[in-house]
């Protein structure tokens, strides 16, 4: 399973946008990109997923490189409520069982 | 959208006593569910693999004998800690992996802090 890296925290204020920048070298072909966000003592909740180019949703996008071997998380005008530590994960999508292995996650704290 | 529960949501225990945590997916059935555990500050980390009717695939340095796992239907999978001890106390989190055609999403549960004295 690819080994990803994301910067351990970030800051950021009211009505910005914030981006995510996740490292996963090692990416095989068949791999997908998810983030996750997680609230203190709640379970991860889905945010969104891509293979290349571009992914958006109604709360973010993704943005993924030609070569596959980085991601970026971006969160258009961001509230405090945002404030939560982001996973980056990469894995199979289909055939087998998706094993989903949580790296350290980015910590933002987004301030008034 | 799919939705999965964990009861309790939170348990404290004394040291020596065993412990059941259940995971729940409402409204969909799930063809696998995933165990984690995170300790305060920290990440999820996986502990076992569990697909129903077999046995569950735990990871490296995970006691089986310690953490029992039973995932008898396709919406219901359980935790059991063994023996209890002060070092199990953590936040307990499973996951549901969804059998509906075309997606492989995981969707988890709001977690179970259990408190070992």
């Amino acid at each position: 399973l690819a080994k990803t890296t994301q910067p351990i925290s970030m800051d950021s204020y009211e009505g910005q946008e914030v981006n995510i920048t996740c490292s996963h070298n090692n990416i095989a072909t068949n791999d997908y990109i998810t983030w996750y966000q997680q609230f203190p003592s709640q379970g991860p909740r889905f945010i969104i997923q891509g293979y290349k180019t571009k992914v958006t949703n109604e709360v973010a996008s993704l943005f993924i490189p030609a070569d596959r071997k980085s991601s970026t998380l971006s969160l258009p005008r961001v509230s405090l409520s945002d404030t939560a530590v982001y996973y980056c994960l990469v894995g199979v999508l289909t055939g087998g069982y998706n094993k989903l292995i949580f790296g350290a996650g980015t910590r933002l704290a987004v301030h008034p | 959208g799919a939705v999965v529960s964990q009861h309790p949501s939170r348990v404290i225990c004394k040291s020596g006593t065993s412990v059941k945590i259940e995971c729940r997916s409402l409204d969909f059935q799930a063809t696998t569910m995933f165990w984690y555990r995170q300790f305060p500050k920290k990440s999820l980390m996986l502990m076992a693999t569990s697909n129903e009717g077999s046995k569950a695939t735990y990871e490296q340095g995970v006691e089986k004998d310690k953490f029992l796992i039973n995932h008898a239907s396709l919406t219901l999978s359980t935790l059991t800690v063994t023996s209890a001890h002060p070092e199990d106390s953590s936040f307990y989190i499973c996951s549901a992996r969804s059998r509906l055609a075309g997606t492989d999403e995981q969707f988890f549960g709001p977690g179970t802090r259990l408190t070992v004295l």
